[in-house]
């Protein structure tokens, strides 16, 4: 069955840190995969997708994610983090169901 | 609005009661999907609408769920006997043509149900 994995339950980084959430889909044909952030009290926020075309895709909030089909991975990076980017983040793949990942929770360090 | 909107937010019922909880899309959104968020898990995919198509229902976890949708806009998802089990967020979100898996959903902020 079509799954998707976020294999880092809880991240927790210092602010300015570098950031990778990782990300894993089994799904074998072409995945619709996009990265969401729930923050508390909020709903989804669409931080990227990617369908097709260039592997690295930059998002909001100055996210990027690198698609690699020989890995079956999309991570999920940001060069320095911010403490308003505490959050709970999900992965998901439309490719043939509509599947989410369990989630990772991110904490961020003054 | 300019959003997806839920009602309610919150929801407390008793065990065995029925409940409904309400969807209103963003408008001109022909896609409409729920799906159900327990504490500490991710997204459970409910049901998709497209358009004036047979819903996918594939995700609903037993026939005590159910959902419509009226005129194309507004869905209702119905839990018929609720179990304890059944608290969760229920969360919807709409897009605009739901095509191929590629449409960006746009999601409300949820409706929390507790059964006691």
């Amino acid at each position: 069955a079509q799954s998707v994995t976020q294999p880092d339950i809880h991240i927790t980084v210092s602010e300015g840190a570098s950031l990778e959430l990782r990300c894993n889909y089994s799904y074998g044909a072409t995945p619709y995969l996009f990265w969401y952030v729930q923050s508390p009290g909020q709903g989804l926020q669409l931080l990227l997708k990617y369908f097709s075309g260039d592997t690295l895709v930059q998002g909001i909030k100055g996210f990027e994610a690198e698609f690699k089909r020989s890995q079956s991975s999309f991570n999920l990076r940001k060069p320095s983090v911010h403490w308003s980017d505490a959050a709970e983040y999900f992965c998901a793949d439309y490719g043939q169901n509509f599947v989410f990942g369990p989630g990772t929770r991110l904490s961020v360090l003054p | 609005g300019a959003g997806v909107s839920q009602s309610p937010s919150n929801k407390v019922t008793e065990k065995g009661k029925d409940v409904e909880l309400r969807c209103d899309p963003i408008s001109g959104h022909t896609a409409l999907y729920w799906y159900r968020q327990s504490l500490g898990q991710g997204l459970e995919f409910l049901i998709y609408f497209q358009g004036n198509s047979a819903p996918d229902k594939s995700g609903l976890p037993s026939d005590r769920f159910s959902a419509e949708r009226t005129g194309g806009s507004v869905s209702t998802l119905t839990i018929q006997r609720t179990q304890q089990e059944d608290s969760a967020v229920y969360l919807c979100a709409s897009s605009l043509v739901g095509a191929g898996g590629s449409d960006e959903q746009f999601f409300g902020p949820g409706t929390r149900l507790t059964v006691l």
